[in-house]
């Protein structure tokens, strides 16, 4: 497989559920991203990985957990999530960080009820 | 976290006619803009990278322009169809690790 891809592509879970989400990249990059988009709001920045090491953590609330175990996976811990949690989560890839050209998966439509 | 500005919102442009809409962001500590294409239920995907005032990009009818000093951009559609339907996105590179993304232009072509 080629690109970046994400699994689950849909996902319904409850506040009390805990659930992962799951980033492979194929290109050789060594820098993902996570991002969450709401309705009508722009892409929003959670976090980014550099070689595995996080380098940036947008203020995001402590029950979105990431792990990175190698430069080539990238995982969301979700627990305890809120019903505003709700949105599109996608994962990012790029040679290295930076302001530089991104690959996207299709991203994984979450739904907490 | 950059405040990036796209207009409008929406658009509809009828089968054949030309279209543009902008990016808007602050010029200080620029290092890049880009553009994404955005389909349905697929991945953005990158359309342009543009770094220097006054570039110009182009790939089959969909072009880009770029201002640095004022701080926008335009991205045109010539002669529309439809699998031109999608959301347009811009974002600011400015030097760390992050792309400032707008909210996006989406782009309905009626047949």
């Amino acid at each position: 497989e080629t690109g970046v891809t994400q699994t689950p592509r849909h996902l319904v879970m409850g506040m009390t559920n805990k659930k992962s989400l799951k980033c492979e990249q194929h290109l050789g990059h060594n820098a993902m991203y996570w991002y969450k988009q709401s309705a009508k709001k722009p892409l929003e920045l959670m976090f980014v990985y550099s070689l595995e090491e996080r380098v940036e953590n947008n203020s995001v609330p402590s029950r979105f957990s990431p792990e990175c175990p190698n430069s080539s996976h990238l995982f969301l811990h979700l627990h305890t999530l809120q019903p505003e949690d709700s949105a599109l989560y996608l994962c990012a890839s790029s040679p290295m960080a930076g302001p530089y050209e991104q690959y996207f998966g299709p991203g994984t439509r979450l739904t907490v009820t | 976290i950059l405040n990036v500005e796209q207009s409008p919102q929406s658009l509809h442009v009828q089968e054949g006619d030309s279209t543009n809409f902008t990016c808007s962001f602050p010029s200080s500590n620029f290092y890049a803009l880009h553009w994404y294409r955005w389909e349905t239920a697929k991945s953005p995907e990158a359309l342009f990278v543009m770094t220097l005032n006054g570039d110009e990009k182009k790939k089959g009818r969909i072009s880009a322009t770029l201002n640095t000093k004022e701080g926008y951009s335009y991205l045109y559609i010539k002669g529309s169809q439809p699998e031109d339907s999608a959301t347009y996105l811009c974002a600011l590179g400015s030097g760390d690790y992050k792309l400032s993304f707008g909210a996006g232009t989406t782009v309905t072509v009626r047949a």
